[in-house]
């Protein structure tokens, strides 16, 4: 299994461009996430998702962050407009179920917002 | 209010000796712990985890220690390879594994 994809790897944007992040989860996981990772407040959930369908959404920071899991193997976390304060580390996470389960993490996409 | 702490914040180790990493939590009620451990520029991967009835968990070299009277966990590493340098961060469960609090982590660096 080629583990949890996500890419871009990196991303370079100005501020107020739209940002789309993309992320194919493990095959036969049921469970999603999407995390942001920086320096002074670490890994932070943003939103989950559980066959599909948006479960905890309380992370999300603003309105400007969206995402969509339009089918069992595909998520978007789209960002706009993006700002500067927006620079991260974006991961996505899979597992088996949405409970006690192991979640796998992909390589991340950074992201840098001039 | 839920919160994770770890200690230290960072910690530099020769080959070969052993080391503990610490993780106090406020997490209440409580689901599960995880360690995870992320290499430079990777996301983090899991080592164990650990719910309200386990008291340790070992996977390889490295040992997790749970008392959740105490609210305390400690990742116990053996025999440190240059490999395990690496920023280790507690994960605590709040709920059914969907409400994670995560600590900021200790950047090991281990050197021969």
């Amino acid at each position: 299994d080629a583990g949890v994809i996500q890419s871009p790897r990196h991303e370079v944007t100005e501020m107020g461009q739209e940002v789309t992040l993309r992320c194919k989860p493990i095959s036969g996981h049921n469970s999603l996430f999407w995390y942001r990772q920086t320096m002074m407040r670490g890994l932070e959930l943003l939103i989950y998702f559980n066959n599909n369908v948006p479960i905890d959404d309380s992370g999300m920071p603003e309105d400007r962050f969206s995402a969509k899991m339009p089918n069992a193997s595909f998520s978007t976390l789209k960002i706009q407009p993006s700002e500067p304060r927006d620079s991260a580390v974006y991961f996505c996470a899979s597992s088996l179920s949405g409970g006690d389960e192991t979640q796998y993490f992909g390589p991340g996409t950074r992201l840098l917002v001039l | 209010k839920n919160q994770v702490e770890q200690s230290p914040q960072s910690l530099i180790i020769l080959e070969g000796k052993n080391c503990t990493l610490q993780c106090n939590y406020t997490v209440s009620p409580f689901s599960n712990l995880r360690w995870y451990k992320q290499d430079t520029g990777r996301g983090p991967v899991s080592l164990t985890i650990m719910t309200f009835s386990e008291n340790t968990k070992s996977n390889g070299r490295y040992t997790a220690t749970l008392d959740a009277d105490t609210k305390q966990s400690s990742l116990h590493i053996t025999a440190s390879q240059l490999s395990d340098s690496a920023s280790y961060i507690c994960v605590v469960s709040n709920q059914a594994g969907t409400a994670l609090i995560f600590g900021k982590g200790t950047t090991l660096s281990v050197s021969s």
